[in-house]
């Protein structure tokens, strides 16, 4: 079974711009989150999507937003970019049912954005 | 407001020792333990997870301890290999909830 796939691996923008990023998740799976990650900050949340769903949003500004299609693949776009948006984005697929599985998450690579 | 912490942030140890790695949580609602492994350049994969109901799980050279009335739980790494350096998260959820609140990370250097 593949694995979650992101596109692209890296990313370079500059302040102002908007990006958008690309998540496949695991086969099967309906639930797909998506993470920051910083030195500074670490992993913190942002949101998680299920069936064409946002289901919880972390504590991220509104130029953070995302959406997620049929096939269950998602994007995230960050619009009027910051140079403290630079970071790791990562993106968690889950079976999104319940029992024991539901809370295993799998991350994907991730993508690496750069502000300049 | 962090919900996990965790220590040490980076951790020496030497071949076939034993690495420790604590994290203590304050929200009681949390019902799922996972720690992560991270190497650099890939995403963050699950290695060993718990959940409140029991004090200590153990798979492999990998053992998660559990102390619920103090709101700790620890990650045992026995034998440690200079393979087990990377980046150690533990993380906590609740039930009905895809949201994961993870500690800042302890980076694991094994040396020969």
């Amino acid at each position: 079974k593949a694995g979650v796939t992101q596109t692209p691996r890296y990313l370079i923008k500059t302040r102002g711009q908007q990006v958008t990023l690309s998540c496949s998740p695991i086969s099967g799976h309906r639930s797909v989150s998506w993470y920051q990650q910083t030195p500074g900050q670490g992993l913190q949340f942002l949101f998680e999507y299920f069936s064409e769903t946002q289901r919880n949003k972390g504590n991220f500004p509104g130029r953070f937003s995302g959406r997620q299609f049929s096939n269950s693949r998602s994007e995230m776009n960050v619009s009027t970019l910051e140079l403290g948006d630079s970071a790791l984005y990562l993106c968690a697929s889950s079976t999104g049912t319940e029992g024991l599985a539901k809370n295993i998450q799998y991350f994907g690579a991730g993508t690496r954005l750069s502000v300049l | 407001q962090q919900q996990v912490k965790q220590s040490p942030q980076s951790l020496i140890v030497q071949k076939g020792g034993i690495s420790i790695i604590n994290c203590a949580y304050e929200n009681t609602a949390f019902d799922y333990f996972p720690w992560y492994q991270q190497f650099p350049g890939k995403g963050p994969a699950l290695l060993i997870a718990i959940r409140p109901d029991v004090s200590e799980k153990k798979e492999g050279r990998f053992t998660i301890s559990f102390n619920k009335s103090a709101k700790q739980f620890s990650l045992h790494i026995m034998d440690s290999q200079p393979g087990d350096s990377a980046t150690y998260f533990c993380a906590a959820t609740w039930a009905g909830s895809y949201q994961l609140t993870f500690g800042k990370g302890t980076k694991l250097s094994v040396i020969p």
